[in-house]
Protein backbone atom coordinates (compact mmCIF):
# COMPACT_ATOMS: atom_id res chain seq x y z
CA UNK A 1 0.00 0.00 0.00
CA UNK A 2 0.61 3.24 -0.91
CA UNK A 3 3.01 4.81 2.05
CA UNK A 4 3.03 8.89 2.94
CA UNK A 5 5.90 10.42 5.39
CA UNK A 6 5.87 13.76 7.23
CA UNK A 7 8.03 14.90 9.75
CA UNK A 8 6.71 14.55 13.49
CA UNK A 9 7.06 18.22 14.22
CA UNK A 10 8.07 21.34 12.74
CA UNK A 11 8.84 24.46 15.05
CA UNK A 12 8.59 28.34 13.63
CA UNK A 13 8.73 31.38 15.49
CA UNK A 14 5.72 34.05 14.71
CA UNK A 15 5.97 35.85 11.33
CA UNK A 16 8.91 33.22 9.98
CA UNK A 17 7.48 30.62 7.32
CA UNK A 18 6.91 27.15 7.98
CA UNK A 19 7.14 24.32 5.47
CA UNK A 20 6.01 20.50 5.95
CA UNK A 21 6.75 18.10 3.75
CA UNK A 22 5.05 14.62 2.58
CA UNK A 23 7.17 11.70 0.65
CA UNK A 24 5.91 9.45 -1.48
CA UNK A 25 6.79 7.27 -4.21
CA UNK A 26 6.67 9.91 -7.41
CA UNK A 27 4.16 11.48 -5.12
CA UNK A 28 4.50 14.18 -7.94
CA UNK A 29 2.02 12.01 -9.94
CA UNK A 30 -0.57 12.56 -7.32
CA UNK A 31 -2.75 14.95 -6.71
CA UNK A 32 -2.04 16.23 -2.97
CA UNK A 33 -4.17 17.88 -0.24
CA UNK A 34 -3.63 18.96 3.24
CA UNK A 35 -5.86 19.27 6.44
CA UNK A 36 -5.10 21.84 9.21
CA UNK A 37 -6.34 19.61 12.70
CA UNK A 38 -6.80 22.09 16.06
CA UNK A 39 -6.32 20.59 19.15
CA UNK A 40 -10.46 19.16 19.75
CA UNK A 41 -11.87 20.01 16.24
CA UNK A 42 -12.52 17.87 13.12
CA UNK A 43 -9.53 18.46 10.36
CA UNK A 44 -10.07 21.73 7.82
CA UNK A 45 -8.91 21.51 4.27
CA UNK A 46 -6.60 24.36 3.67
CA UNK A 47 -4.91 23.24 -0.01
CA UNK A 48 -6.34 20.62 -2.21
CA UNK A 49 -5.16 19.38 -5.73
CA UNK A 50 -1.34 20.12 -4.64
CA UNK A 51 -1.93 23.65 -4.70
CA UNK A 52 -4.90 25.27 -4.48
CA UNK A 53 -7.03 27.03 -1.52
CA UNK A 54 -10.85 26.36 -0.60
CA UNK A 55 -12.73 29.78 -0.34
CA UNK A 56 -11.80 31.37 2.83
CA UNK A 57 -8.52 29.81 3.67
CA UNK A 58 -5.50 32.40 3.83
CA UNK A 59 -3.39 32.93 0.90
CA UNK A 60 -0.10 32.57 3.62
CA UNK A 61 -1.31 28.64 2.97
CA UNK A 62 0.21 27.49 -0.71
CA UNK A 63 1.56 24.15 -1.36
CA UNK A 64 3.94 22.46 -4.35
CA UNK A 65 4.49 19.11 -5.02
CA UNK A 66 7.14 17.64 -7.55
CA UNK A 67 9.20 14.43 -7.58
CA UNK A 68 8.86 12.66 -4.39
CA UNK A 69 7.88 15.16 -2.05
CA UNK A 70 4.86 17.64 -1.94
CA UNK A 71 5.31 21.02 0.88
CA UNK A 72 2.81 22.66 2.41
CA UNK A 73 4.17 26.41 3.44
CA UNK A 74 2.64 28.66 5.90
CA UNK A 75 3.82 31.95 5.36
CA UNK A 76 3.78 35.08 8.00
CA UNK A 77 2.87 32.20 10.40
CA UNK A 78 0.80 33.29 13.28
CA UNK A 79 -0.06 32.02 16.85
CA UNK A 80 -3.69 30.46 15.63
CA UNK A 81 -1.43 28.06 12.33
CA UNK A 82 -0.24 26.25 15.33
CA UNK A 83 -2.32 23.02 14.47
CA UNK A 84 -1.43 19.41 13.27
CA UNK A 85 -1.12 19.16 9.51
CA UNK A 86 -1.77 16.04 7.57
CA UNK A 87 -1.44 15.53 3.60
CA UNK A 88 -3.15 13.13 1.92
CA UNK A 89 -4.12 11.30 -1.59
CA UNK A 90 -5.95 8.65 -3.53
CA UNK A 91 -3.95 5.42 -4.15
CA UNK A 92 -5.23 4.74 -7.82
CA UNK A 93 -3.78 1.32 -7.44
CA UNK A 94 -5.52 -0.12 -4.28
CA UNK A 95 -8.52 2.77 -4.55
CA UNK A 96 -7.79 3.61 -0.64
CA UNK A 97 -7.51 7.02 0.38
CA UNK A 98 -4.50 7.38 2.09
CA UNK A 99 -3.26 9.72 4.93
CA UNK A 100 0.63 11.16 5.80
CA UNK A 101 1.22 10.42 9.85
CA UNK A 102 0.92 14.09 10.24
CA UNK A 103 2.97 16.88 11.25
CA UNK A 104 2.60 19.02 14.80
CA UNK A 105 2.93 22.56 14.57
CA UNK A 106 4.43 24.32 17.14
CA UNK A 107 4.35 28.42 16.77
CA UNK A 108 7.51 29.67 19.38
CA UNK B 1 -24.38 26.01 4.86
CA UNK B 2 -23.42 22.32 4.62
CA UNK B 3 -23.30 20.38 8.09
CA UNK B 4 -22.36 17.05 8.48
CA UNK B 5 -23.09 15.72 12.06
CA UNK B 6 -22.25 12.29 13.06
CA UNK B 7 -24.22 10.13 16.04
CA UNK B 8 -24.26 6.24 17.25
CA UNK B 9 -20.67 6.54 19.17
CA UNK B 10 -20.81 5.01 22.84
CA UNK B 11 -19.15 2.36 24.51
CA UNK B 12 -19.20 -1.39 23.45
CA UNK B 13 -18.25 -4.56 24.42
CA UNK B 14 -15.08 -6.29 22.35
CA UNK B 15 -17.18 -8.67 19.78
CA UNK B 16 -20.08 -6.41 19.63
CA UNK B 17 -21.65 -4.41 17.55
CA UNK B 18 -22.37 -0.12 16.50
CA UNK B 19 -24.18 1.56 13.78
CA UNK B 20 -22.80 5.56 13.07
CA UNK B 21 -24.82 7.74 11.44
CA UNK B 22 -23.71 11.24 9.52
CA UNK B 23 -26.66 13.14 9.19
CA UNK B 24 -26.12 15.69 6.13
CA UNK B 25 -27.79 19.16 5.42
CA UNK B 26 -26.81 22.03 3.10
CA UNK B 27 -26.05 20.25 -0.13
CA UNK B 28 -27.64 17.52 -2.90
CA UNK B 29 -26.34 14.57 -0.88
CA UNK B 30 -27.19 12.15 -3.73
CA UNK B 31 -24.27 14.18 -5.82
CA UNK B 32 -21.50 13.32 -3.33
CA UNK B 33 -19.25 10.47 -2.46
CA UNK B 34 -18.49 10.25 0.80
CA UNK B 35 -16.04 8.60 3.40
CA UNK B 36 -15.35 7.45 6.75
CA UNK B 37 -12.14 8.87 8.62
CA UNK B 38 -11.21 7.51 11.98
CA UNK B 39 -8.76 9.08 14.55
CA UNK B 40 -7.84 7.27 17.53
CA UNK B 41 -7.07 9.63 20.61
CA UNK B 42 -3.74 11.39 20.18
CA UNK B 43 -2.92 9.67 16.97
CA UNK B 44 -3.10 10.33 13.01
CA UNK B 45 -6.24 10.32 10.64
CA UNK B 46 -6.78 6.88 9.25
CA UNK B 47 -9.55 6.49 6.05
CA UNK B 48 -11.56 3.90 6.98
CA UNK B 49 -14.51 3.71 4.02
CA UNK B 50 -16.10 5.03 0.72
CA UNK B 51 -19.39 4.80 -0.41
CA UNK B 52 -20.53 6.34 -4.22
CA UNK B 53 -22.95 8.67 -4.90
CA UNK B 54 -26.58 5.97 -4.81
CA UNK B 55 -24.26 3.32 -2.76
CA UNK B 56 -23.67 0.87 -5.65
CA UNK B 57 -19.58 0.88 -4.99
CA UNK B 58 -17.98 0.78 -1.47
CA UNK B 59 -14.14 0.68 -0.51
CA UNK B 60 -12.91 -0.67 2.24
CA UNK B 61 -9.55 -0.21 4.72
CA UNK B 62 -8.20 -3.64 4.87
CA UNK B 63 -8.06 -3.06 8.58
CA UNK B 64 -12.13 -2.96 9.00
CA UNK B 65 -12.77 -4.82 5.73
CA UNK B 66 -15.27 -7.31 6.33
CA UNK B 67 -16.39 -6.23 9.77
CA UNK B 68 -17.62 -2.85 8.52
CA UNK B 69 -20.32 -1.66 6.21
CA UNK B 70 -20.81 1.33 4.66
CA UNK B 71 -24.51 2.33 3.04
CA UNK B 72 -26.28 5.70 2.47
CA UNK B 73 -29.92 6.61 2.67
CA UNK B 74 -30.13 9.47 -0.46
CA UNK B 75 -33.93 10.15 0.08
CA UNK B 76 -33.48 11.31 4.45
CA UNK B 77 -29.80 12.42 3.41
CA UNK B 78 -28.00 10.32 5.96
CA UNK B 79 -24.62 7.63 5.89
CA UNK B 80 -23.85 4.88 7.56
CA UNK B 81 -21.09 2.57 8.97
CA UNK B 82 -22.33 -0.65 10.39
CA UNK B 83 -19.38 -1.75 12.41
CA UNK B 84 -19.34 -5.35 13.80
CA UNK B 85 -17.17 -7.97 15.65
CA UNK B 86 -15.36 -4.94 17.17
CA UNK B 87 -11.97 -4.71 18.92
CA UNK B 88 -10.22 -2.17 21.18
CA UNK B 89 -8.21 -1.40 17.96
CA UNK B 90 -11.28 0.06 16.45
CA UNK B 91 -11.59 2.56 19.68
CA UNK B 92 -11.41 6.02 17.96
CA UNK B 93 -13.08 9.16 16.73
CA UNK B 94 -15.29 8.43 13.69
CA UNK B 95 -15.59 11.12 11.35
CA UNK B 96 -17.78 11.40 8.40
CA UNK B 97 -16.51 13.45 5.28
CA UNK B 98 -17.68 15.06 1.94
CA UNK B 99 -15.51 14.05 -0.78
CA UNK B 100 -14.80 17.13 -3.50
CA UNK B 101 -15.56 15.62 -6.92
CA UNK B 102 -12.90 14.65 -8.98
CA UNK B 103 -9.78 15.32 -7.07
CA UNK B 104 -10.02 12.50 -3.75
CA UNK B 105 -10.07 15.17 -1.14
CA UNK B 106 -12.66 15.80 1.76
CA UNK B 107 -13.74 19.33 1.32
CA UNK B 108 -16.33 18.98 4.66
CA UNK B 109 -16.00 17.33 7.91
CA UNK B 110 -18.38 16.09 10.86
CA UNK B 111 -17.65 16.92 14.31
CA UNK B 112 -16.93 13.55 14.75
CA UNK B 113 -18.49 10.61 17.21
CA UNK B 114 -16.65 8.64 20.05
CA UNK B 115 -16.49 4.96 19.83
CA UNK B 116 -14.69 3.10 22.50
CA UNK B 117 -14.28 -0.59 22.80
CA UNK B 118 -14.04 -1.80 25.90
CA UNK B 119 -15.06 -4.76 28.56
Amino acid sequence: SYVLTQPPSVSVAPGQTARITCGGNNIGSKSVHWYQQKSGQAPVLVVYDDSDRPSGIPERFSGSNSGNTATLTISRVEAGDEADYYCQVWDRSSDHWVFGGGTKVTVL
Amino acid sequence: EVQLVESGGGLVQPGGSLRLSCAASGFTFSNYWMHWVRQVPGKGLVWVSRINYDGSSTRYADSVKGRFTISRDNANNTLYLQMNSLSAEDTAVYYCARDLPSDGSFDFWGQGTLVTVSS
